[in-house]
Protein backbone atom coordinates (compact mmCIF):
# COMPACT_ATOMS: atom_id res chain seq x y z
CA UNK A 1 0.00 0.00 0.00
CA UNK A 2 1.07 3.67 0.25
CA UNK A 3 3.62 4.86 2.32
CA UNK A 4 4.34 7.83 3.63
CA UNK A 5 8.56 8.10 4.99
CA UNK A 6 10.30 10.79 6.92
CA UNK A 7 13.31 11.02 9.16
CA UNK A 8 12.70 11.07 12.87
CA UNK A 9 14.04 13.79 14.41
CA UNK A 10 16.16 17.42 13.43
CA UNK A 11 17.63 19.59 15.52
CA UNK A 12 18.85 22.87 14.36
CA UNK A 13 19.76 25.89 16.07
CA UNK A 14 17.71 29.26 16.36
CA UNK A 15 17.79 31.60 13.58
CA UNK A 16 19.31 28.80 11.42
CA UNK A 17 17.14 27.37 8.64
CA UNK A 18 15.35 23.40 8.86
CA UNK A 19 14.56 21.08 6.31
CA UNK A 20 12.56 18.60 6.96
CA UNK A 21 11.85 16.08 4.39
CA UNK A 22 9.71 13.53 3.22
CA UNK A 23 9.18 10.39 0.71
CA UNK A 24 5.83 8.85 -0.95
CA UNK A 25 4.80 6.13 -2.99
CA UNK A 26 1.80 7.30 -4.45
CA UNK A 27 2.45 8.32 -7.76
CA UNK A 28 -1.02 9.94 -8.01
CA UNK A 29 -1.42 11.96 -5.18
CA UNK A 30 -2.97 15.15 -5.74
CA UNK A 31 -2.60 17.25 -2.80
CA UNK A 32 0.49 16.90 -0.59
CA UNK A 33 0.57 18.36 3.25
CA UNK A 34 2.86 19.49 5.89
CA UNK A 35 1.25 19.72 9.83
CA UNK A 36 2.64 20.85 12.98
CA UNK A 37 1.74 18.99 16.37
CA UNK A 38 2.80 20.49 19.39
CA UNK A 39 2.69 18.68 22.67
CA UNK A 40 -0.60 17.12 24.07
CA UNK A 41 -2.13 19.42 21.19
CA UNK A 42 -4.13 18.01 17.60
CA UNK A 43 -2.18 18.59 14.14
CA UNK A 44 -2.55 22.31 12.55
CA UNK A 45 -2.36 22.61 9.30
CA UNK A 46 0.91 24.54 7.99
CA UNK A 47 0.64 24.58 4.15
CA UNK A 48 0.21 22.13 1.33
CA UNK A 49 1.07 21.82 -2.17
CA UNK A 50 -0.95 20.74 -5.43
CA UNK A 51 0.88 18.04 -7.37
CA UNK A 52 1.45 19.72 -10.33
CA UNK A 53 3.48 22.68 -8.33
CA UNK A 54 7.17 22.81 -8.05
CA UNK A 55 7.54 25.10 -4.69
CA UNK A 56 5.08 27.04 -2.57
CA UNK A 57 6.57 30.05 -0.31
CA UNK A 58 4.19 30.92 2.41
CA UNK A 59 6.15 34.26 4.86
CA UNK A 60 8.99 31.71 6.20
CA UNK A 61 7.50 28.24 4.93
CA UNK A 62 8.83 27.02 1.65
CA UNK A 63 7.79 23.66 0.39
CA UNK A 64 9.60 22.02 -2.49
CA UNK A 65 8.02 19.11 -4.31
CA UNK A 66 10.01 16.57 -6.78
CA UNK A 67 7.53 14.11 -8.35
CA UNK A 68 9.46 12.65 -10.15
CA UNK A 69 11.69 11.33 -6.99
CA UNK A 70 8.23 11.65 -5.13
CA UNK A 71 9.94 13.73 -2.42
CA UNK A 72 8.44 16.81 -0.34
CA UNK A 73 10.71 19.35 1.55
CA UNK A 74 9.37 21.46 4.15
CA UNK A 75 12.11 25.02 4.85
CA UNK A 76 11.50 26.76 7.95
CA UNK A 77 13.75 29.73 7.48
CA UNK A 78 15.12 31.56 10.37
CA UNK A 79 13.77 29.38 12.37
CA UNK A 80 12.46 29.74 16.28
CA UNK A 81 11.84 27.65 19.51
CA UNK A 82 8.34 28.49 19.18
CA UNK A 83 9.25 26.18 15.89
CA UNK A 84 9.55 23.16 17.99
CA UNK A 85 7.09 20.37 17.34
CA UNK A 86 6.51 17.12 15.18
CA UNK A 87 5.98 17.69 11.71
CA UNK A 88 3.99 15.82 9.64
CA UNK A 89 4.02 15.00 6.09
CA UNK A 90 1.22 13.43 4.69
CA UNK A 91 -0.05 12.67 0.80
CA UNK A 92 -3.77 12.78 -0.72
CA UNK A 93 -4.68 9.68 -2.28
CA UNK A 94 -5.45 10.21 -6.11
CA UNK A 95 -9.30 10.22 -6.49
CA UNK A 96 -9.91 9.93 -3.06
CA UNK A 97 -10.57 11.64 0.59
CA UNK A 98 -7.97 9.20 1.86
CA UNK A 99 -4.92 10.81 3.23
CA UNK A 100 -1.99 8.91 4.51
CA UNK A 101 0.98 10.44 6.91
CA UNK A 102 4.12 9.75 7.94
CA UNK A 103 5.24 8.56 11.20
CA UNK A 104 6.24 12.58 12.15
CA UNK A 105 9.90 14.35 12.35
CA UNK A 106 10.81 15.82 15.60
CA UNK A 107 12.33 19.30 15.25
CA UNK A 108 14.48 21.02 17.85
CA UNK A 109 15.62 24.32 18.07
CA UNK A 110 18.10 25.28 20.62
CA UNK A 111 18.33 28.69 21.22
CA UNK B 1 -11.69 30.25 11.01
CA UNK B 2 -13.11 26.85 11.18
CA UNK B 3 -12.97 24.98 13.90
CA UNK B 4 -13.55 21.36 14.91
CA UNK B 5 -14.06 20.50 19.02
CA UNK B 6 -13.59 17.21 20.77
CA UNK B 7 -14.77 15.94 24.05
CA UNK B 8 -13.85 14.98 26.23
CA UNK B 9 -10.35 16.05 26.06
CA UNK B 10 -9.10 13.15 28.28
CA UNK B 11 -10.96 10.25 29.74
CA UNK B 12 -9.41 7.75 32.17
CA UNK B 13 -11.55 4.81 32.64
CA UNK B 14 -11.47 1.05 33.74
CA UNK B 15 -11.13 -1.81 31.79
CA UNK B 16 -14.31 -3.04 30.02
CA UNK B 17 -16.16 -0.02 29.93
CA UNK B 18 -17.41 2.19 26.83
CA UNK B 19 -16.32 4.92 26.45
CA UNK B 20 -18.03 7.60 23.97
CA UNK B 21 -16.02 10.69 22.19
CA UNK B 22 -17.88 13.66 20.31
CA UNK B 23 -16.42 15.24 17.47
CA UNK B 24 -17.95 18.55 16.13
CA UNK B 25 -17.70 21.02 13.75
CA UNK B 26 -18.38 23.91 15.46
CA UNK B 27 -19.12 27.27 12.20
CA UNK B 28 -19.67 24.27 9.33
CA UNK B 29 -21.47 21.42 8.36
CA UNK B 30 -19.22 18.49 7.59
CA UNK B 31 -21.04 15.10 5.61
CA UNK B 32 -17.84 13.30 5.95
CA UNK B 33 -15.51 13.57 8.91
CA UNK B 34 -12.57 10.72 9.81
CA UNK B 35 -11.24 9.26 12.98
CA UNK B 36 -7.74 8.85 13.54
CA UNK B 37 -5.75 6.95 15.80
CA UNK B 38 -2.25 8.17 17.33
CA UNK B 39 0.19 6.02 19.43
CA UNK B 40 2.97 7.62 21.01
CA UNK B 41 5.67 8.55 18.46
CA UNK B 42 3.88 7.01 16.08
CA UNK B 43 1.68 8.61 13.23
CA UNK B 44 -1.66 8.92 12.51
CA UNK B 45 -3.63 5.92 11.36
CA UNK B 46 -6.89 6.30 10.08
CA UNK B 47 -9.48 4.19 11.86
CA UNK B 48 -12.80 5.27 10.03
CA UNK B 49 -14.69 7.43 7.76
CA UNK B 50 -17.82 8.72 9.16
CA UNK B 51 -20.61 9.42 6.80
CA UNK B 52 -23.52 11.48 8.04
CA UNK B 53 -26.63 9.29 7.37
CA UNK B 54 -24.65 6.22 6.38
CA UNK B 55 -22.26 3.48 7.88
CA UNK B 56 -19.00 4.36 8.10
CA UNK B 57 -16.29 2.79 6.32
CA UNK B 58 -13.42 1.06 8.06
CA UNK B 59 -10.16 0.97 7.06
CA UNK B 60 -8.73 -3.04 7.04
CA UNK B 61 -7.45 -4.38 10.76
CA UNK B 62 -10.31 -1.67 12.82
CA UNK B 63 -13.35 -3.69 14.51
CA UNK B 64 -15.76 -2.11 13.33
CA UNK B 65 -17.67 -3.61 16.81
CA UNK B 66 -15.03 -2.74 18.67
CA UNK B 67 -15.28 1.32 17.67
CA UNK B 68 -18.92 2.30 17.08
CA UNK B 69 -19.03 5.44 14.70
CA UNK B 70 -22.63 7.50 14.38
CA UNK B 71 -22.18 10.19 12.36
CA UNK B 72 -26.24 11.40 13.28
CA UNK B 73 -25.75 14.81 11.83
CA UNK B 74 -23.86 17.36 9.85
CA UNK B 75 -21.69 18.44 12.92
CA UNK B 76 -21.44 15.82 15.33
CA UNK B 77 -20.12 12.33 14.77
CA UNK B 78 -19.13 9.94 17.87
CA UNK B 79 -17.06 7.14 18.42
CA UNK B 80 -17.34 4.61 20.97
CA UNK B 81 -14.86 2.13 22.42
CA UNK B 82 -16.85 -0.71 23.39
CA UNK B 83 -15.50 -2.48 26.53
CA UNK B 84 -12.49 -1.05 26.57
CA UNK B 85 -9.16 -2.14 27.14
CA UNK B 86 -5.34 -1.25 28.09
CA UNK B 87 -4.37 -1.30 24.57
CA UNK B 88 -7.13 0.63 23.46
CA UNK B 89 -5.11 3.54 25.68
CA UNK B 90 -4.26 6.01 22.96
CA UNK B 91 -4.99 9.77 21.16
CA UNK B 92 -8.20 9.84 19.25
CA UNK B 93 -8.05 12.55 16.55
CA UNK B 94 -11.30 13.32 14.20
CA UNK B 95 -10.36 15.58 11.37
CA UNK B 96 -13.34 17.25 9.39
CA UNK B 97 -13.66 19.76 6.71
CA UNK B 98 -15.40 22.52 4.48
CA UNK B 99 -13.36 20.96 1.17
CA UNK B 100 -10.62 18.93 -0.28
CA UNK B 101 -8.31 21.68 1.40
CA UNK B 102 -10.00 23.46 4.45
CA UNK B 103 -9.72 20.70 6.61
CA UNK B 104 -9.16 20.83 10.42
CA UNK B 105 -8.39 18.15 12.97
CA UNK B 106 -9.93 18.06 16.44
CA UNK B 107 -7.59 18.43 19.44
CA UNK B 108 -7.50 14.99 20.17
CA UNK B 109 -8.69 12.66 22.83
CA UNK B 110 -6.44 10.88 25.18
CA UNK B 111 -8.09 7.71 26.72
CA UNK B 112 -6.54 5.59 29.15
CA UNK B 113 -7.72 2.50 29.96
CA UNK B 114 -6.67 1.22 33.31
Amino acid sequence: GEDVEQSLFLSVREGDSSVINCTYTDSSSTYLYWYKQEPGAGLQLLTYIFSNMDMKQDQRLTVLLNKKDKHLSLRIADTQTGDSAIYFCAEREGGGFKTIFGAGTRLFVKA
Amino acid sequence: GAVVSQHPSRVICKSGTSVKIECRSLDFQATTMFWYRQFPKQSLMLMATSNEGSKATYEQGVEKDKFLINHASLTLSTLTVTSAHPEDSSFYICRAGISDNEQFFGPGTRLTVL
